[in-house]
C-alpha cells in the first residue's frame, strides 16, 4: 500500500530565507511520480511541483525545488527566497492507479509553513 | 487552467437533514471526480471516486448510504450527506479529471464547509 509521511507538523522561516520541508513515502510501484501541493488559507489546493521517479534530475519550478532520493524514498521540498505568500499548508502526495484507470492521490498529513516578516 | 467550482461554499444545517454539494467542471469534461474530506488541521482523506455514468467507488470505512454520490453528467457530480449529524461537520473538497487522467491533471474545487448543528 502507498503511504506518505510528513514528520514536520509545523515549520517557520524568515522572509527571504530558505526552508526545506520533508516527506518520505512507500510504494511498491517502480514507475511513479510525486507531488507537492500548497493549501493557503483560502483552502484552494494548488499544485506546486511534480517529480517523476524515473528522472534523476530534481524538479525545479522557480523558487521551488525538490531533493528526490529514490533509494531512500525521500522527497523534500525546498523553498528559496521565502515570501509572505508562501505561508500555507504543504502536502506531499503520491498517486496510485484506480480500477477505472484514473489516478487517485494519497496525501501526507501536511506541514504548516509560517513565513515571518 | 481548468476550473472546478463547488456549490455551496459553506452550508449550515440542522442535525437530521440532508445536504447536497455540487462539483462542476466549468471548461472541460470530467469523466472522473474525487471527493475528499478534510477535518480542521488535518490532511485530505479520499472518500470516493465517481466515474460518469457508473456507481461511485467508496474508500474503506466510508458509508455509501450516508454519502450519496451521483455523477450523471460529464460536468457535474453531487455529494449528498444524508441525515447529517454534527460529526459530519467538515470541509469537503472535490477534484475532477479526464478519463485516464494523470494525478497532476486533477483540478481541485475550492471546497465546501459543512456545519451541522
Amino acid at each position: 500500500a502507498q503511504t506518505v509521511t510528513q514528520s514536520q507538523p509545523e515549520m517557520s522561516v524568515q522572509e527571504a530565507e530558505t526552508v526545506t520541508l520533508s516527506c518520505t513515502y512507500d510504494t511498491s510501484e517502480s514507475d511513479y511520480y510525486l507531488f507537492w501541493y500548497k493549501q493557503p488559507p483560502s483552502r484552494q489546493m494548488i499544485l506546486v511541483i511534480r517529480q517523476e521517479a524515473y528522472k534523476q534530475q530534481n524538479a525545479t519550478e522557480n523558487r521551488f525545488s525538490v531533493n528526490f532520493q529514490k533509494a531512500a524514498k525521500s522527497f523534500s521540498l525546498k523553498i528559496s527566497d521565502s515570501q509572505l505568500g508562501d505561508a500555507a499548508m504543504y502536502f506531499c502526495a503520491l498517486p496510485f492507479l484506480t480500477q477505472g484507470g484514473s489516478e487517485k492521490l494519497v496525501f501526507g498529513k501536511g506541514t504548516k509553513l509560517t513565513v515571518n516578516p | 487552467g481548468a476550473v472546478v467550482s463547488q456549490h455551496p461554499s459553506r452550508v449550515i444545517c440542522k442535525s437530521g437533514t440532508s445536504v447536497k454539494i455540487e462539483c462542476r467542471s466549468l471548461d472541460f469534461q470530467a469523466t472522473t471526480m474525487f471527493w475528499y474530506r478534510q477535518f480542521p488541521k488535518q490532511s485530505l482523506m479520499l472518500m470516493a471516486t465517481s466515474n460518469e455514468g457508473s456507481k461511485a467507488t467508496y474508500e474503506q470505512g466510508v458509508e455509501k448510504d450516508k454519502f450519496l454520490i451521483n455523477h450523471a453528467s460529464l460536468t457535474l457530480s453531487t455529494l449528498t450527506v444524508t441525515s447529517a449529524h454534527p460529526e459530519d461537520s467538515s470541509f469537503y473538497i472535490c477534484s475532477a479529471t479526464v478519463a485516464g487522467g494523470r494525478a497532476d491533471t486533477q483540478y481541485f474545487g475550492p471546497g465546501t464547509r459543512l456545519t451541522v448543528l
